[in-house]
């Protein structure tokens, strides 16, 4: 079975500044797409960025981005320009075609003015 | 447009007492998934719905829950005989079709369950 680790149960950062999420997985699988997920305290799941792992260069959405280290098996979130509202749950995932996603335990982000 | 919606928002329910929880999909969206998230938990998947094909319904933790499917829309998590350590919230999500594994998975709300 694939797992999910992120190792940072809470991170701090202020505003402005940058701030990087780590993931690992675990997988024998060579296709597969990895995934960041934003939960505010309204509960609700919320895309950040994807990558699929085919792809080298890594993937970025406005002040988000990634470092995709496949060998390494290494998938850690970028945050930059930090605002208060990333303040948040980030959950990292996995996902193989046919299977639903496998998330990590996820790391809570807080943002101090 | 609509997203994916859920209900209740929350449920309060003894020990012993069956529950039924309710997920309406994104309107044409083909696949349907139910997670849940203990406290201080990662999300763990219990079912997933694809189309016509057999669940997979692997992630499911005991008997006592159950998940059915109708006209490949709506979507009811059964859980009978409710324990403790089913407190929980569990999450719907849907999306266009899987695989591709692609595919953004749309969240609803969640049900928030306590069982006293």
């Amino acid at each position: 079975a694939q797992t999910v680790t992120q190792s940072q149960p809470e991170m701090s950062v202020q505003e402005a500044e940058t701030v990087t999420l780590s993931c690992t997985y675990d997988t024998s699988e060579s296709d597969y797409y990895l995934f960041w997920y934003k939960q505010p305290p309204s509960r609700q799941m919320i895309l950040v960025i994807r990558q699929e792992a085919y792809k080298q260069q890594n993937a970025t959405e406005n002040r988000f981005s990634v470092n995709f280290q496949k060998a390494a098996k290494s998938f850690s979130l970028k945050i930059s320009d930090s605002q208060l509202g990333d303040a948040a749950m980030y959950f990292c995932a996995y996902r193989r075609s046919g299977y639903a996603l496998n998330f990590g335990k996820g790391t809570s982000l807080l943002v101090t003015p | 447009g609509a997203g994916v919606s859920q209900s209740p928002s929350n449920k309060v329910t003894e020990k012993g007492k069956d529950v039924e929880l309710r997920c309406d999909p994104i309107s044409g969206h083909t696949a349907l998934y139910w997670y849940r998230q203990s406290l201080g938990q990662g999300l763990e998947f219990l079912i997933y719905f694809q189309g016509n094909s057999a669940p997979d319904k692997s992630g499911l933790p005991s008997d006592r829950f159950s998940a059915e499917r109708t006209g490949g829309s709506v979507s009811t998590l059964t859980i009978q005989r409710t324990q403790q350590e089913d407190s929980a919230v569990y999450l719907c999500a849907s999306s266009v079709e899987g695989p591709p594994a692609w595919d953004e998975q749309f969240f609803g709300p969640g049900t928030r369950l306590t069982v006293l």
